[in-house]
């Protein structure tokens, strides 16, 4: 079974610090990978995905990952917190090949982000 | 182009109660899943339905079941409500692959 990691259920940062919110998966065939943000009482919105090709990958909001097969990992960066940051995030993925059920997604627990004044 | 909907909001139904939670999937998506996010928790996949065929489950008993009508709206019905079930459900509708997800439907259950 799929497995992902999130270290740190919380992570606090200041207003314009750096933000690195970490996630591992546990699969030998790296899988399509996922970052979603949740604000509360909402559902989750994509910030970005990694499926194939440049390892870098860019998604909305100045939010950037990136695909480390040697250490299985998906870390979420942006180089300057805002306010508007402060959310939920979660890391996701889903395997590759036949028989997977179309894009089922495997969750981490999830990272409370707050970024401070 | 009208996104994921989702209804009720918000619901709260007693133990051993039997619920009926709704999704409309985003125009031309062929493809829902329903997901269950207890606090404090990532979303765990509990169905999805393809075409109107439950296309892979979740680790989730069988008093939850779906239901997929042929413009692809979802149902996800649960019955005999215990308290664990109190959790927010969300519909994803997707048609290559990405999914969209619903704003969710909160469920308490007392």
């Amino acid at each position: 079974a799929q497995s992902v990691t999130q270290l740190g259920s919380h992570v606090s940062v200041s207003e314009g610090a750096l933000v690195l919110l970490r996630c591992n998966y546990s699969s030998s065939v790296p899988p399509y990978l996922f970052w979603y943000v949740q604000y509360p009482n909402q559902g989750l919105q994509l910030l970005l995905k990694y499926t194939t090709g440049a390892t870098l990958v860019k998604g909305i909001n100045g939010f950037e990952a990136e695909f480390k097969k040697s250490e299985t990992s998906f870390h979420l960066t942006k180089p300057s917190a805002h306010m508007s940051d402060a959310a939920e995030y979660f890391c996701a993925v889903t395997p590759r090949g036949r028989g997977s059920t179309l894009g089922r997604l495997y969750f981490g627990r999830g990272t409370q982000l707050t970024v401070w004044p | 182009e009208t996104g994921v909907t989702q209804s009720p909001t918000h619901l709260i139904k007693t133990r051993g109660q039997q619920v009926t939670l709704r999704c409309s999937s985003q125009s031309g998506h062929n493809t829902v899943s329903w997901y269950q996010q207890a606090l404090g928790q990532g979303p765990q996949f509990i169905f999805q339905y393809y075409r109107e065929e439950e296309n892979g489950r979740g680790n989730f008993p069988p008093r939850f079941s779906g239901l997929q009508f042929p413009n692809y709206s979802s149902e996800l019905n649960v019955n005999a409500l215990e308290l664990d079930d109190s959790a927010l459900y969300l519909c994803a509708s997707s048609s290559m692959g990405e999914q969209y997800f619903g704003p969710g439907t909160r469920l308490t259950v007392t």
